[in-house]
């Protein structure tokens, strides 16, 4: 079965304790992405990339470091979480050029 | 700076009616893309409309795109229950190399009852 999955799916933490989102995806996509949404917000893109070895900003990258060393994976570093980025996250993965993501089932994190 | 703005923000029907949002956008696209996300899960594809097409029909879907308006409308005929979810439009921001970088607008949250 295709599927994008996303650990954990719930998080509290406190401010300034290092923390990884995983995504994995089995679909071979060459494309992968995280977003962050918020109330009233939409969705707005942290980091993309479009192939291993290869990552670019989206609109806000700030606070949010990424790594695409295999196909597979593309995990969402916080060095020093926030209040401010408490939110619901998702990865998303396509293939290139094809524009079509699918989306995993989201994080939810809480900085306190 | 979110690209792409739906309206209206929320839309109430009953079921079997027609449902319209619309999308407007700022600078020049290769595509735009509608998505549809249900209370807090992930987004599901639902189309994708290219710039150089000015409409197009997936099932009880159809989507046009006016670029000279920089807007797209999504229209939901014969709504059903199961259609109540929160609808995204989503653009990339034009040119050869954006096409994997993607904007999506605040949302349209539909409610349809029985």
């Amino acid at each position: 079965e295709a599927q994008v999955t996303q650990n954990p799916r719930y998080l509290i933490t406190v401010t300034g304790k290092k923390l990884t989102v995983t995504c994995s995806q089995n679909m071979n996509h060459e494309y992968m992405s995280w977003y962050r949404q918020d109330p009233g917000l939409g969705l707005r893109q942290i980091y993309y990339s479009m192939n291993v070895e290869v990552t670019d900003k989206g609109d806000v990258p700030e606070g949010y470091k990424v790594s695409r060393k295999e196909k597979r994976n593309f995990p969402l570093i916080l060095e020093s979480p926030s209040p401010n980025q408490t939110s619901l996250y998702f990865c998303a993965t396509g293939r290139a050029y094809y524009n079509e993501q699918f989306f995993g089932p989201g994080t939810r994190l809480t900085v306190l | 700076s979110q690209q792409g703005e739906e309206d209206p923000q929320a839309l109430s029907i009953q079921e079997g009616e027609n449902a319209t949002m619309n999308c407007s956008y700022k600078t020049s696209i290769n595509n735009l893309q509608w998505y549809r996300q249900n209370s807090g899960r992930g987004l599901v594809h639902l189309i994708l409309i290219r710039s150089n097409e000015r409409e197009k029909h997936s099932g009880r879907l159809r989507v046009t795109l006016d670029t000279s308006k920089k807007s797209s409308s999504l229209l939901i005929t014969a709504s059903r229950a199961a259609d109540t979810a929160s609808y995204f439009c989503a653009t990339d921001a034009g040119g050869t190399d954006s096409w994997g970088k993607l904007q999506f607008g605040a949302g349209t949250q539909v409610v349809v009852t029985p």
